[in-house]
């Protein structure tokens, strides 16, 4: 368990439609980043979150967005789904910094847009 | 795009013996990481090592880095069943906050 936790679950939503996920990084942790794992692949990062200003971003479209709360917990919304959307999204914790560089991950959010 | 290559993707072996798994990247890095996933779920930290480290240890775990070939290599030894998982490296450039990028994985299964 490395206490970063993650809402929902599961996730079935159709194209067009938005949709919001949660992240609740680990206690002490003041980074938060979000990376999209579509099916047997390995992790696309999207965008990262120190001390709630985005520090940093992937290559993904605007209709990708997020946000840090003053407790460094982190919301990342989905505008106009489409179906290559459908990926398991997964939020990380850390420290950041020099010496501080791993990463704790979540237990994902799997999205299906159909 | 994906920075790290994963070599071999798939590695079935037998209890007990040594998994090796290969990794190259493309571009300078700070340090190298190694995670493991289960099924799909949340990525597991294993180990990490920097750019001016040649080799670390953690347990059955030893992994090694040769920054002039840009690549990695992740050792298990004595395998178990329960080492069954997807293996990623993920390499971190040091620029903006500690962005990962990750390599497509090496799926390992060790047969009881």
């Amino acid at each position: 368990e490395t206490g970063v936790t993650q809402s929902p679950t599961h996730l079935i939503k159709t194209r067009g439609q938005q949709v919001t996920l949660r992240c609740s990084s680990q206690s002490g942790h003041n980074t938060v980043s979000w990376y999209q794992q579509a099916l047997g692949q390995g992790p696309q990062f999207i965008f990262q979150y120190y001390r709630e200003e985005e520090n940093g971003r992937g290559n993904f479209p605007p209709r990708f967005s997020g946000l840090q709360f003053p407790n460094y917990s982190s919301e990342l919304n989905v505008n106009a789904l489409e179906l290559d959307d459908s990926a398991l999204y997964l939020c990380a914790s850390s420290l950041g910094g020099r010496g501080a560089e791993t990463q704790y991950f979540g237990p994902g959010t799997r999205l299906l847009v159909l | 795009s994906q920075q790290g290559e994963e070599d071999p993707q798939a590695l079935s072996i037998q209890e007990g013996e040594n998994a090796t798994m290969n990794c190259s990247y493309k571009t300078s890095i700070n340090n190298l990481q190694w995670y493991r996933q289960n099924s799909g779920r949340g990525l597991v930290h294993l180990i990490l090592i920097r750019s001016n480290e040649r080799e670390k240890h953690s347990g059955r775990l030893r992994v090694t880095l040769d920054t002039s070939k840009k690549s990695s290599s992740l050792l298990i030894t004595a395998s178990r069943a329960a080492d069954t998982a997807s293996y990623f490296c993920a390499t971190d450039d040091g620029n903006a906050g500690n962005m990962l990028t990750f390599g497509g994985g090496t799926r390992l299964m060790v047969k009881p």
